[in-house]
């Protein structure tokens, strides 16, 4: 499964859209991008997937570049309650282990 | 609701003792995976299992096992529990076949402490 590069920390006011960045330079062709998101003291938290097309939810909007190098978690609106760890992954299927990387710990503030 | 359920909340043990750590799953999934969170280290993963009975490494797995005899029961094994053992430890399950309904449903973990 290809490696995911992430912020550590990234902040972001109330109201305002956060945008999470992740680099996956070595996924392939069948590889899809998941995110996740950790509340604290809580089990991470399924938010968007993706393979090649933009994706939109009621939670959040999944970028991926065109040459799938990278892509961009949109939260539109953030609020306080979104004040969580944001984790990256891409793997292929469903049976593949799903690891974890240190992910990006937003903050949103007042 | 997909529900994940870990055995407890909280764990005291002493060191050398066999630990079980029990996670049920009650939507059938294929998949069940065992992670460790530690403080700056994220969630590593120990083990997981895409079939009953079936079992494969994950990153950490060195002092830990595994046994899946039901589909819906995922256990973890600390054979003789260590100090370093001491963890917050979260279960999740998944679908096998649908690439449609790929999330990951987590417990809401077990904190585990060796003394």
């Amino acid at each position: 499964d290809a490696k995911t590069t992430q912020p550590p920390s990234m902040d972001c006011a109330e109201g305002r859209a956060a945008n999470l960045p992740c680099n996956h330079s070595t996924i392939s062709g069948n590889e899809y991008v998941y995110w996740y998101r950790q509340i604290h003291s809580q089990g991470p938290q399924y938010i968007i997937h993706g393979l090649k097309n933009n994706e939109t939810n009621e939670m959040a909007s999944l970028i991926i570049t065109e040459d799938r190098k990278s892509s961009t978690l949109i939260l539109p609106h953030a609020t306080l309650r979104d004040t969580a760890v944001y984790y990256c992954i891409v793997l292929i299927g469903t049976a593949s282990k799903l690891t974890f990387g240190t992910g990006t710990r937003l903050q949103v503030t007042l | 609701d997909v529900k994940v359920t870990q055995s407890s909340r909280y764990l005291v043990k002493r060191t050398g003792e066999k630990v079980f750590l029990e996670c049920v799953q009650d939507m059938d999934h294929e998949n069940m995976f065992w992670y460790r969170q530690d403080p700056g280290l994220g969630l590593r993963l120990i083990y997981f299992s895409y079939d009953v009975k079936m079992k494969e490494k994950g990153d950490i797995p060195e002092g830990y096992s595994v046994s899946r005899e039901k589909k819906e029961r995922f256990s973890l094994i600390l054979e003789s529990a260590s100090t370093n053992q001491t963890s917050m430890y979260l279960c999740a399950s998944s679908l096998g076949d649908n690439l449609r309904n790929t999330e990951a449903f987590f417990g809401q973990g077990t904190r585990l402490t060796v003394v």
